[in-house]
């Protein structure tokens, strides 16, 4: 069965460190892979994709993620963290000639503080 | 652009009612639209398939007689909740898929629902 993992419940970090939110995914074909960020109460924002193409995937607010086909991972990046970027990410996989289905991971929480 | 709107952001209702909630896609044309359903603290969990023009298709285990699913246009597709109780309170999130493009699904605000 097709599944995206997010190991972490929660990642806190330092304004002006670097951050990391990981994803995982066990499928089989070539995998759609995304990044959403979602704020209380609110949808999901789409922050970036990867279909095919480089490893390294450049998405809005200055995320970054890196597709490690050996490693089956999809890790959310950002060099520096700020307050503002205090919210709950998803990753999501969707799989060639699945429908469109989007599979959600279950989440991370990230606190970005002083 | 990308733009997808939900009505209403948030509804109370009493046992036994039903609710409607309104997807709209703003500024472009979706032929897939998708509902999902959000507790507290948890991930999204896909409840149907909208597509415009047919019946949708439901994941397993979501009653498609309780929730009823129409995609009437390119641009708005219809969650109605029939007969609700209050084990139906949740976060109702819709998303959208352009025509042609991109491969992102676009998120709508999300609907509150409390069932009373």
């Amino acid at each position: 069965a097709q599944s995206v993992a997010q190991p972490e419940d929660q990642v806190n970090v330092a304004e002006g460190n670097p951050l990391t939110v990981k994803c995982t995914y066990s499928v089989s074909g070539n995998p759609y892979l995304f990044w959403y960020v979602q704020y209380p109460n609110r949808g999901l924002q789409f922050l970036l994709k990867y279909i095919t193409g480089d490893n390294l995937v450049k998405g809005s607010y200055g995320f970054e993620a890196e597709f490690n086909k050996s490693q089956t991972s999809f890790h959310l990046k950002k060099p520096s963290a700020l307050v503002s970027d205090s919210a709950l990410y998803f990753c999501a996989g969707e799989i060639t000639g699945g429908g469109n289905k989007l599979t959600f991971g279950t989440g991370t929480q990230l606190k970005v503080e002083l | 652009g990308a733009v997808v709107s939900q009505h209403p952001s948030w509804v109370i209702c009493k046992s036994g009612t039903s609710v409607k909630i309104e997807c709209r896609s703003l500024d472009f044309q979706a032929t897939t639209m998708f509902w999902y359903r959000q507790f507290p603290k948890q991930s999204l969990m896909l409840m149907a398939t909208s597509n415009e023009g047919s019946k949708a298709t439901y994941e397993q285990g979501v009653e498609k007689d309780k929730f009823l699913i129409n995609h009437a246009s390119l641009t708005l597709s219809t969650l109605t909740v029939t007969s609700a109780h209050p084990e139906d309170s949740s976060f109702y999130i819709c998303s959208a898929r352009r025509l042609a493009g991109s491969y992102e699904q676009y998120f709508g605000p999300g609907t509150r629902l409390t069932v009373t």
